[in-house]
């Protein structure tokens, strides 16, 4: 079945550092993958997405490429900022199929000033 | 544009009571989705449906129903609240055959004790 692997949180950072949020994934088929930002007391809205390999999604200074040989889709930020705190979940969707998404568990980021 | 509505915000309810949490979209989309997000656990899909009249389980669909007599409302009905539903819920919909983004409202948080 499809899965999504995150890297284990929570994150904290100072402002100005480098970000790097590791998903890798499990699919039959071939995904579509996204990277969902919640902020605080709100709903999750997609922060940016890669539809085939080589693709890299990128907003708001956040960008992330579809490598297929390693089945990852790292989320990175060159400098972060305070408003970035936020939980950032991974996910995919098989194309073809039931426009399911499937979701890792979310990591939690913590930057300070 | 209010995108996906929820109502209400917060609700406690004791065991054996029943429920209806609300979810209106305003976009004209066909897939609309019900998701419960635990702690730590990421989101896991409940219910979905591709359409009026038509509604499908998703992951985890016991101790709840749902029906979709429109293209804008899809609710999610808890018959008897037990503590387990506890829970943050989350109503997302989507548009078939675009990129695939959900579009997600801000959340019911239920306490059930």
């Amino acid at each position: 079945g499809n899965s999504v692997t995150q890297m284990e949180g929570p994150v904290t950072l100072s402002e100005e550092a480098f970000l790097t949020i590791n998903c890798t994934y499990t699919a039959t088929g071939y995904p579509s993958l996204f990277w969902y930002v919640q902020y605080p007391g709100e709903g999750l809205q997609l922060l940016l997405k890669a539809t085939k390999a080589d693709d890299k999604g990128s907003n708001k200074g956040f960008e992330a490429t579809y490598r297929k040989e390693t089945t990852s889709f790292h989320l990175e930020k060159g400098s972060v900022q305070v408003s970035d705190s936020a939980v950032y979940f991974c996910a995919l969707i098989t194309q073809g199929g039931s426009e399911k998404l499937v979701f890792g568990k979310g990591t939690k980021l913590t930057v300070n000033p | 544009n209010a995108g996906v509505t929820q109502t209400p915000k917060f609700r406690i309810l004791k065991i054996g009571q029943s429920m209806t949490l609300q979810c209106t979209q305003d976009m004209n989309h066909n897939y609309m989705y019900w998701y419960r997000q635990d702690p730590g656990m990421g989101l896991k899909l409940i219910y979905y449906s591709v359409g009026a009249g038509i509604t499908d389980k998703g992951e985890v669909p016991n101790g709840y129903n749902v029906s979709r007599s429109t293209t804008e409302d899809f609710p999610l009905r808890l018959e008897l609240a037990a503590p387990s539903q506890t829970s943050v819920y989350f109503c997302a919909s989507s548009l078939q055959g675009t990129s695939y983004e959900q579009y997600f409202g801000p959340g019911t948080r239920l306490t059930v004790t």
